[in-house]
Order: C-alpha cells, then structure tokens, then sequence
C-alpha cells in the first residue's frame, strides 16, 4: 500500500525550461511534504517543504504547489540547470508522528 | 559533508550471514531513523530510535534489529541475510519533535551474494 506515489520514474527537460515533478497521496491525516534531492553515492538532502494550511511555497528557483483536494504536490524548477540532475523524492509526514513516508523518487536530467 | 556518518559505504557478505551497520548522527541530533532503499523502491522506514529508546517501527524484519547507544550513535543488526537484503540503507537524524526535518548520512551498500 503506497502511500505517496510519484508516477513519473523519470524526466528530461531543456536547460532554461521549468521542470515540474508529481506526487500524489492517498493518507489524508498527512499534513507536511517535503521534497529532497538525491545525487548517487550521496544521502538524500532536504530541499523544500510545505504545510498543509498552504497551498504553495517558495524558495528560490524552487516552487512546490500543494492541492489538498486532489491530493497532489507537485515541484516546480524553474529555471532548470544541468546540476538539478538528480532523483527527487517527494515525502510526507503525519501530524505527530516524525516518520517519513517517501515516494519511489523521479529522475530528472536537465540536458544543456 | 551531511554531519551524519555512516559506516561501513560499502560491504559485501554471503547469504546467511550477519552483518552490522553504523550510523553516527548529527551532532545535537537525538533521533535517529533507519530507512532501506531496495532497487526501484523508495524509502522504507525500518526504525526510529530517540536518546536511546525505540520510538516508532516499520517494515522491519524480525532478522533485523537495531539500538542506539548512549553516545546517541546506533547500529542496524542485519542477521540470516538473503539475496533479497541487498539494499542501500540509510540513517537519519533530527533534533525530533516532528516536521521531518531529517539529515540523511551517504549511506551502507549491502550486497548479499
């Protein structure tokens, strides 16, 4: 039963254009996601985060937009560059629990 | 460098065998988290220790085990390994208190051959 889904194994995109990753949830008592990025041979690293009571967050190049109806999180990247290449996870978390609930991670390539 | 310091990065060991990773969190840091990334699997939360006492579980396998010491560092006990144990394992740690905000360490290869 999964429970943050990323249906996207990978995407490639034009440096310069907007990357725009997906997650979708079904846990309805989620009310935090988190994105992080994961080069290989490296651990995970938080990038952006967002609160239930928003519907959107941004940080820089990087905008995460969140539809509690629809149940949908999605990234944005814009604009995107070759050292975005990388697996991004889309994560979520319950209210009072510190457990992450991870998708199975997207790879985007940004191609030059 | 993520402050967070797994040992050994890589380690190979035959079916059967036992194992032992070592994950060193982040200096402050009172949680420490264990997750599992299978081949085209996301992450899997095994484990959550907190200054010292378990705190939540996840799919871990009863040959799985894990502590965390008083030094606040922890160590995953992998026991009768199987082909199916070879993974990257990860370990986490945050101050605690919620919002996910972890710091992974680089993590264990395991392969079982």
């Amino acid at each position: 039963d999964q429970q943050v889904k990323q249906n996207s194994p990978s995407l490639s995109v034009q440096e310069g254009r907007i990357s725009i990753l997906n997650c979708d949830y079904t846990n309805s008592m989620f009310d935090y996601f988190l994105w992080y990025k994961k080069y290989p041979a490296e651990g995970p690293t938080f990038l952006i985060s967002i609160s239930s009571i928003k519907d959107k967050n941004e940080d820089g190049r990087f905008t995460v937009f969140l539809n509690k109806s629809a149940k949908h999180l999605s990234l944005h990247i814009v604009p995107s560059q070759p050292g975005d290449s990388a697996v991004y996870f889309c994560a979520a978390v319950q209210g009072g629990s510190e457990k992450l609930v991870f998708g199975k991670g997207t790879k985007l390539t940004v191609n030059p | 460098d993520s402050g967070v310091t797994q040992t050994p990065k890589h380690l190979i060991t035959a079916t059967g065998q036992r194992v032992t990773l070592r994950c060193s969190p982040r200096s402050g840091d009172l949680s420490v988290y264990w997750y599992q990334q299978s081949l085209d699997q996301g992450l899997q939360f095994l484990i959550q220790y907190y200054n010292g006492e378990e705190r939540a579980k996840g799919n871990i396998l009863e040959r799985f085990s894990a502590q965390q010491f008083p030094d606040l560092h922890s160590e995953l006990n992998l026991s009768s390994l199987e082909l199916g144990d070879s993974a990257l394992y990860f370990c986490a740690s945050s101050l605690g208190g919620g919002m996910g905000g972890y710091t992974f360490g680089s993590g264990t290869r395991l392969t079982v051959v």
